[in-house]
């Protein structure tokens, strides 16, 4: 069964850095492109950033992009979201997503639970 | 990045009617790289449809997905009171990956 389970979040004061972590389980976590999701509260899904399997791409929206740093440690099934410079928009739940297939362009089949980070002074 | 607008923002029915949700993109979706999901209060989303017209596993076949280019639909032929709930589409043929602003289907 497929695991991924966030962690790291909290408040933070404006300005400030937090890093997100997500311990996947369940799948063979080093063939697949995994993605960053976040939901702000009463809102609907804004896709955040990606990484490929190996790490060496990562695709951050325009939101995050010199902000955001999506990162993975592949030999302990672990994938990171580093935030810098938060904003209070910043503030939503934030989902760990893994892609239905590995290789090329594939849909979201599974989330995890959300972790979320509150962005306030 | 494309921007994929749904519509209408809110769908009043009641159970056993059918919904139809559309979702329309700024630029053609290539290969038809268009997903549906579906989310209830308090919940991660599901995974319902990919590929415009092909249901994920274990989806009910009250589900159907169409559509090509920059418009595509999807269909709840008979509502069951278990599908009240916000539909997102997304594309994920072009990165970054973007998420339409949902639909909610509610019970009129």
């Amino acid at each position: 069964e497929v695991q991924l389970v966030e962690s790291g979040g909290g408040l933070v004061q404006p300005g400030g850095s937090l890093r997100l972590s997500c311990s996947a389980s369940g799948f063979t976590f080093t063939t697949y492109t995994m993605h960053w999701v976040r939901q702000a509260p009463g809102k609907g899904l804004e896709y955040v950033s990606g990484i490929s399997s190996r790490g060496d791409n990562t695709y951050p929206a325009d939101s995050v992009k010199g902000r955001f740093t999506t990162s993975r440690d592949n030999s302990k099934n672990i994938l990171y979201l580093q935030m810098s410079s938060l904003r209070a928009g910043d503030t939503a739940v934030y989902y760990c997503v893994k892609e239905a297939c590995s290789g090329g362009s594939c849909p979201i089949d599974n989330w995890g639970q959300g972790t979320l980070v509150t962005v306030s002074s | 990045e494309i921007v994929l607008t749904q519509s209408p923002g809110t769908l009043s029915l009641s159970p056993g009617e059918r919904a139809i949700l559309s979702c329309r993109a700024s630029q053609t979706v290539s290969n038809s790289y268009l997903a549906w999901y579906q989310q209830k209060p308090g919940q991660a989303p599901r995974f319902l449809i990919y590929g415009a017209s092909n249901r994920a596993t274990g989806i009910p076949d009250r589900f159907s997905g169409s559509g090509s280019g920059t418009d595509f639909t999807l269909t709840i032929s008979r509502l069951e009171p278990e599908d009240f709930a916000v539909y997102y589409c997304q594309q994920y043929g072009r990165s970054p990956r973007t998420f339409g602003q949902g639909t909610k289907v509610e019970i009129k």
